[in-house]
């Protein structure tokens, strides 16, 4: 059974640049989330997808956005990237349809720098 | 309201002594609380997690505290050991809307 996996471990981008980050979910989950950790702070819940379709969305605003395949893996986008978009972002996937019910396993994460 | 209030940001701990983390919620919607343990360069991993209907609940040397009535809860962990070291938060979500809400973090260091 192979863990969540995310792509790529480290990146750096300029302001106005456009970025996006892979998950390649757990064995058998069928949900993925995405958060975003600032240094220093807890994660952040930016959106999470069930079954190809979005369910639910945190306080980010629309230039964050993500996709599910039919495989479960996960693309997260981010356009026109800030200085504030500097951040470790997770991906987290479980099995069942809410966090509330079932353990997030999270990927190590995407260290992303914006200059 | 839908803050959780994590204290103290860090601490210190001699090896066999107790580590103890704080946590205050404000939205009595929440029914699920579990804590993530961080590794430097790794993603947090789930320690232990707890519902509302319980006041305690133990794994090994973990333990979860939970007062409803306070909105709060704890995580002790009794005789800490040194690759306890790592960053703690806890997190809080209401069942199936996908989200939780963390903790700002507590990092944790035993001393051998």
């Amino acid at each position: 059974e192979t863990g969540v996996t995310q792509s790529p471990t480290h990146l750096i981008k300029t302001r106005g640049q456009q970025v996006t980050l892979r998950c390649s979910s757990q064995s058998g989950h069928n949900t993925v989330s995405w958060y975003q950790q600032a240094l220093g702070q807890g994660p952040q819940f930016i959106f999470q997808y069930y079954r190809e379709e979005e369910n639910g969305r945190g306080n980010f605003p629309p230039r964050f956005s993500g996709l599910q395949f039919p495989n479960y893996s996960s693309e997260l986008n981010v356009n026109a990237l800030e200085l504030d978009d500097s951040a470790l972002y997770l991906c987290a996937s479980s099995l069942v349809k809410g966090s509330g019910t079932g353990e997030l396993f999270f990927g190590e994460g995407s260290r992303l720098t914006v200059l | 309201q839908q803050q959780v209030k994590q204290s103290p940001q860090s601490l210190i701990v001699q090896k066999g002594g107790i580590s103890i983390i704080n946590c205050a919620y404000e939205n009595t919607a929440f029914d699920y609380f579990p804590w993530y343990q961080q590794f430097p360069g790794k993603g947090p991993a789930l320690l232990i997690a707890i519902r509302p209907d319980v006041s305690e609940k133990k794994e090994g040397r973990f333990t979860i505290s939970f007062n409803k009535s306070a909105k709060q809860f704890s995580l002790h962990i009794m005789d800490s050991q040194p690759g306890d070291s790592a960053t703690y938060f806890c997190a809080a979500s209401i069942a199936n809307t996908g989200k939780l809400i963390f903790g700002q973090g507590t990092t944790l260091q035993v001393k051998p």
